[in-house]
């Protein structure tokens, strides 16, 4: 059984840029969240997919995008990066009928300067 | 959402029994109990959930009683690698989409 990967591990961007983080769900799983967590504080709920539609989104502008696809991976794109969005991108999957049971992967550093 | 409250910290020795407690007064009917761990720099990872009384896995125990507006999550013989923080969480079990909401969760040291 594969668990959640993402990619990259580190990234650096300039203010303004756009990223764009990758992840692949854990094998038979089919939604997947996203998370951003500054540090000492606890994950914060960007959106989540699920049949490849954004079914709950978190109080994230809309510069924060994602796309799920047919395989259950996902990207988490965010533009016109600020400061404060440098963080720990989280990415987690789940089966549908057990949503809350979510495994996360190991996520993706950003840092915006 | 039901809202949680829970110690920002605890201290512990290797060996001991740790239990920490959540509260959540305003719990609704169809809400269910869960638990996270994470670790520095990792994802967390999902320890147990339950509904009422007494839930048990490999990894810890789940208390709650009867009037659901608490739970205790119990960590038999600790070890330090069991340092990390705990998160308390509740929401509805639904189809298709999370209702977690995590909060600052509870940093357990373990010391030798």
């Amino acid at each position: 059984e594969t668990g959640v990967t993402q990619s990259p591990t580190h990234l650096i961007k300039t203010r303004g840029q756009q990223v764009t983080l990758r992840c692949s769900s854990q094998s038979g799983h089919n939604t997947v969240s996203w998370y951003q967590q500054a540090l000492g504080q606890g994950p914060q709920f960007i959106f989540q997919y699920y049949r490849e539609e954004e079914n709950g989104r978190g109080n994230f502008p809309p510069r924060f995008s994602g796309l799920q696809f047919p395989n259950y991976s996902s990207e988490l794109n965010v533009n016109a990066l600020e400061l404060d969005d440098s963080a720990l991108y989280l990415c987690a999957s789940s089966l549908d009928t057990r949503p809350n049971e979510q495994y996360f992967g190991p996520g993706t550093r950003l840092t915006v300067t | 959402l039901a809202k949680t409250t829970q110690p920002i910290s605890m201290d512990s020795y290797e060996g001991q029994e740790v239990n920490i407690t959540c509260s959540h007064n305003n719990i609704a009917t169809n809400d269910y109990i869960t638990w996270y761990q994470q670790f520095p720099s990792q994802g967390p990872r999902f320890i147990i959930q339950g509904y009422k009384t007494k839930v048990t896995n490999e990894v810890a125990s789940l208390f709650i009683p009867a009037d659901r507006k608490s739970s205790t999550l119990s960590l038999p013989r600790v070890s330090l690698s069991d340092t990390a923080v705990y998160y308390c969480l509740v929401g509805p079990r639904t189809t298709g989409y999370s209702t977690l909401t995590f909060g600052k969760g509870t940093m357990l040291l373990v010391s030798p």
